[in-house]
């Protein structure tokens, strides 16, 4: 069955960096594009961009265009998000989702000094 | 951006009731190749979402019949029909004919 599976919640102080991994299996990697979503305590789904999992292009909404970065190890099937001089709002559930058919479990990011 | 108003923000139902969620779109949602790309999210507390609906009204797999999805162009509604325990979270639409992606503010399906 398909499967996204994140790495574990991180805690980290303001001005540090993160990487958080999503591993796919179940389907073929590259047939669907990966898409990031963010999601601060209590608030609603707000959407970050998706990288091309063919091609390693990532496209980035508005808001994500400074220190948050897409990639890609297509040969183990994972895709990453690093988030760069972290701030308090970095502070949410950060998920990974496939087609939005298919999502990780999420992984909780903790900014605080 | 297209923004994606939700209403009600929450719904207080009854064991057994029907509800109706609206969800309308600041721009048409008919792609390039005529499809509409209006899904349907569930997200029960503390986990992540869950596709019921795409494309307006093709209920994912293992989706029981008691939601259906209806609507065209910019106007769209859930209905879920004899609610179940299990139906209870947070409702979101979601478009995806356009970038950025962009979802509705969710509306909160409780027991009343």
């Amino acid at each position: 069955q398909i499967q996204l599976v994140q790495s574990g919640p991180e805690l980290k102080k303001p001005g540090e960096s993160l990487k958080i991994s999503c591993k796919a299996s179940g389907y073929t990697f590259t047939d669907y594009a990966m898409q990031w979503v963010k999601q601060a305590p209590g608030k609603g789904l707000h959407y970050m961009g998706w990288i091309n999992t063919q091609t390693g292009k990532p496209t980035y909404a508005d808001d994500f265009k400074e220190r948050f970065v897409f990639s890609l190890e297509a040969s183990a099937t994972t895709a990453y998000l690093q988030i760069n001089n972290l701030k308090n709002e970095d502070t949410a559930t950060y998920f990974c989702a496939s087609r939005f058919a298919y999502w990780g479990q999420g992984t909780l990011v903790t900014v605080s000094s | 951006d297209v923004v994606m108003t939700q209403t009600p923000p929450s719904l207080s139902v009854a064991i057994g009731q029907s509800v109706s969620i609206s969800c309308k779109s600041s721009q048409s949602l008919v792609y390039s190749d005529g499809k509409t790309y209006l899904h349907w999210l569930l997200q029960s507390s503390g986990r992540s979402p869950k596709r019921l609906i795409y494309q307006v009204s093709n209920l994912d797999s293992g989706v029981p019949d008691r939601f259906s999805g209806t609507g065209s162009q910019k106007d769209f509604t859930l209905k879920i029909s004899r609610v179940e325990a299990k139906d209870l979270g947070v409702y979101y639409c979601a478009q995806t004919t356009h970038f950025p992606r962009t979802f509705g503010g969710g509306t909160k399906l409780e027991l009343k």
